[in-house]
Formats: structure tokens, C-alpha cells, sequence
């Protein structure tokens, strides 16, 4: 079946700092792919998407590509905020209008 | 603010009892979708909804129970509580597209 693997967490950056989440997927076809972003107390807000291969999500200075050759979809951002500290979801939607199966989640923490 | 609505924010009860959460998808979303978040199984899809029928269904236990009305909002029904229910209930919407915008979700306590 579909699945989702996500980078263990937490991951603890200072601010200005890069970083990188990694995602990895299996799914038959060519699923769309999404990061989701959970903030404190809050509920799960669409961070980007990409829905084929070699799209480039981007949001708020976050990026993700997808590449089919590795099954990828990794998060990645040039320089990290306080306020960019959340619990990331990487996700994949199968076929369009179905059901997203997630990853774990990974809890990012920015230290000032 | 994704758009989508559920209420109530919080919800307590106790082992035994049934209660109802209640979600308005985004203006045109045909689509529903139920997913709970709980520490240890993380985020689960439970069940879909498209223009009030049932379109697909996950984990959800025979306990629970849907539906989306004429009106396009939809409401989970969580009967027979056990403590294991505790979590974060989540609806999100979708046009036909791929896309799944979420509600602020409904967190559950069962005590």
C-alpha cells in the first residue's frame, strides 16, 4: 500500500540556519505530493504541493521538488525563522480527491 | 483560515458516552474527509464523503459512524467512548481537485 516515510524528529536549528526535512514515498503512479504544517495548539495548514514529477512546490520561502527517480519530497529552507517552529507532514494524495496518507510528522524547533 | 469549519474546539466526556462533531466544509467542497490524530497512530483517515455519499473508508472503527447532509456539512459520530478515543479530530474539504484543506480540528478528551 501507499506509504509515507518522514525524517525522525525533533530537529532543534538555530535561526538563519538551513534546513532540510526529508520525505521518501511509495505509491503505484504518480501520486501528488504535499507538505503540511501544524503550529502550536492549531490545526494542519497546506505549506506546498506538487502534483508531478520535477514540479518545484515553494511557500514562504520553503521548497520542495519532486523527484521520481528517488521517491523524494524533501523540505527545505534557506534560513529558518522562530516562527517557522511547528510539526511538518509530508503527505500523498494517490489518484486525485483520496485520501492523504501521512508521514510521522517531524517537530522542528528554532532556538534564537 | 483555511475556511473550513468544525465545532466544538473541545469536547469532554466520559467512557460510554456518544457525541456528535460537526464540520461545514469550504463554500463549493463536495468533498468531507474525517482524520484523527492521536499520539500513537499519528494522522489516520477514517472516512470520505462526496456530495452526501460515502465515498471511501479507512480505520474507522464500527463505533463511529458519518454522514454529510443536503447542505454539504457533515457530522462524525463517536458512540460507546473508550479512553483510547482521545485524540484530534480533523475534517477537511476538497473541490474535485487533489487538495484537502483542514478545520481547526476538535480535540477530544474521554475520561
Amino acid at each position: 500500500g501507499d506509504s509515507v516515510t518522514q525524517m525522525e524528529g525533533p530537529v532543534t536549528l538555530s535561526e538563519e540556519a538551513f534546513l532540510t526535512i526529508n520525505c521518501t514515498y511509495t505509491a503505484t503512479g504518480y501520486p501528488s505530493l504535499f507538505w503540511y504544517v501544524q503550529y502550536p495548539g492549531e490545526g494542519l495548514q497546506l505549506l506546498l504541493k506538487a502534483t508531478k514529477a520535477d514540479d518545484k512546490g515553494s511557500n514562504k520561502g520553503f521548497e520542495a521538488t519532486y523527484r521520481k527517480e528517488t521517491t523524494s519530497f524533501h523540505l527545505e529552507k534557506g534560513s529558518v525563522q522562530v516562527s517557522d517552529s511547528a510539526v511538518y507532514f509530508c503527505a500523498l494524495n494517490p489518484r486525485g480527491n483520496e485520501k492523504l496518507t501521512f508521514g510521522t510528522g517531524t517537530r522542528l524547533t528554532i532556538i534564537p | 483560515d483555511s475556511g473550513v469549519t468544525q465545532t466544538p474546539k473541545h469536547l469532554i466526556t466520559a467512557t460510554g458516552q456518544r457525541v456528535t462533531l460537526r464540520c461545514s466544509p469550504r463554500s463549493g467542497d463536495l468533498s468531507v474527509y474525517w482524520y484523527q490524530q492521536s499520539l500513537d497512530q499519528g494522522l489516520q483517515f477514517l472516512i470520505q464523503y462526496y456530495n452526501g455519499e460515502e465515498r471511501a473508508k479507512g480505520n474507522i472503527l464500527e463505533r463511529f459512524s458519518a454522514q454529510q447532509f443536503p447542505d454539504l456539512h457533515s457530522e462524525l459520530n463517536l458512540s460507546s467512548l473508550e479512553l483510547g478515543d482521545s485524540a484530534l479530530y480533523f475534517c477537511a474539504s476538497s473541490v474535485a481537485a487533489d487538495t484537502q484543506y483542514f478545520g481547526p480540528g476538535t480535540r477530544l478528551t474521554v475520561l
